[in-house]
C-alpha cells in the first residue's frame, strides 16, 4: 500500500507571494491533518480534514488555508508568504480522524514539502 | 498549557545496548499517546501507540510504558542498533480534540 505522498518536495518562493501544497492520503484514509515543523517549534498542528470538512484548527494565521476533495487529497495554502514561514509542511493521514480514539488509527505521515521563502 | 517535554534532548548509546527515551506530558486529560522516529529527509515514522487505560505495550524491539501518575512516558529499544539513530518524538491526543501535540524530540545516536 503507498504511503501518504506530498508535492512538490522542494520549493522556493519569495515574500508576498503564494503556494499550494499538495497531499495523497493512504488509501481509505479519510482523515488528513497537516503539520508545520521548525527547528525552533517543532512539530505544530494546522489543521485537520475529514470528509472534505475542517474538523480542527490550530493557532495559525488565516492566511494558512486548506481543503479536502472529495478522493480525500488535500491542499494547503500559505498567501503573502513570510520568511517566517520557511519551514518542512507535513501532511498525515489516518482511517478515523484523531478526532476520536486512534487506537490502531494512528497518523501516518508524509516525507514533506520543504518551503524555503527569500 | 498543553505541553510534551522531553527529558534529554540528546541520547547517545552503544551499539547492541536498550535505550530508554523519556518524556513527560501535562495534560492529564490526554487519552492517547504516540511515538514518531523521524531520520533525516523523512517524515515522522510511527513506532508505537499506547491509550491511557494501558501502562505498558509492546512492539517489535520497542516497549512504551506509562505512568499516568507522574505523567511520564517512556519509549524503550532492546539490542539498539545503527539504523535507530535518529530523532524521536513523543505525542499526546487529549479528549476529542482532533491534534496531536508532540514533544521538542530526543537525538538518539548509536555508537558502533
Amino acid at each position: 500500500k503507498a504511503g501518504v505522498t506530498q508535492t512538490p518536495r522542494y520549493l522556493i518562493k519569495t515574500r508576498g507571494q503564494q503556494v499550494t501544497l499538495s497531499c495523497s492520503p493512504i488509501s481509505g484514509h479519510r482523515s488528513v491533518s497537516w503539520y508545520q515543523q521548525t527547528p525552533g517549534q517543532g512539530l505544530q498542528f494546522l489543521f485537520e480534514y475529514f470528509s472534505e470538512t475542517q474538523r480542527n484548527k490550530g493557532n495559525f494565521p488565516g492566511r494558512f488555508s486548506g481543503r479536502q476533495f472529495s478522493n480525500s487529497r488535500s491542499e494547503m495554502n500559505v498567501s503573502t508568504l513570510e520568511l517566517g514561514d520557511s519551514a518542512l509542511y507535513l501532511c498525515a493521514s489516518s482511517l478515523r480522524g484523531t478526532g476520536y480514539t486512534s487506537y490502531n488509527s494512528p497518523l501516518h505521515f508524509g516525507n514533506g514539502t520543504r518551503l524555503t521563502v527569500t | 498549557g498543553e505541553s510534551v517535554g522531553l527529558h534529554l534532548p540528546t541520547l547517545s548509546v552503544q551499539e547492541g545496548d536498550n535505550s530508554i527515551i523519556n518524556c513527560a506530558y501535562s495534560n492529564s486529560a490526554s487519552d492517547y499517546f504516540i511515538w514518531y522516529k523521524q531520520e533525516s529527509g523523512k517524515g515522522p515514522q510511527f513506532i508505537i501507540d499506547i491509550r491511557s487505560n494501558m501502562d505498558k505495550r509492546q512492539g517489535q524491539r520497542v516497549t512504551v510504558l506509562l505512568n499516568k501518575t507522574v505523567k511520564h512516558l517512556s519509549l524503550q529499544i532492546a539490542a539498539t542498533q545503527p539504523g535507530d539513530s535518529a530523532v524521536y518524538f513523543c505525542a499526546e491526543k487529549g479528549g476529542n480534540t482532533g491534534k496531536l501535540i508532540f514533544g521538542q524530540g530526543t537525538t538518539l545516536q548509536v555508537k558502533p
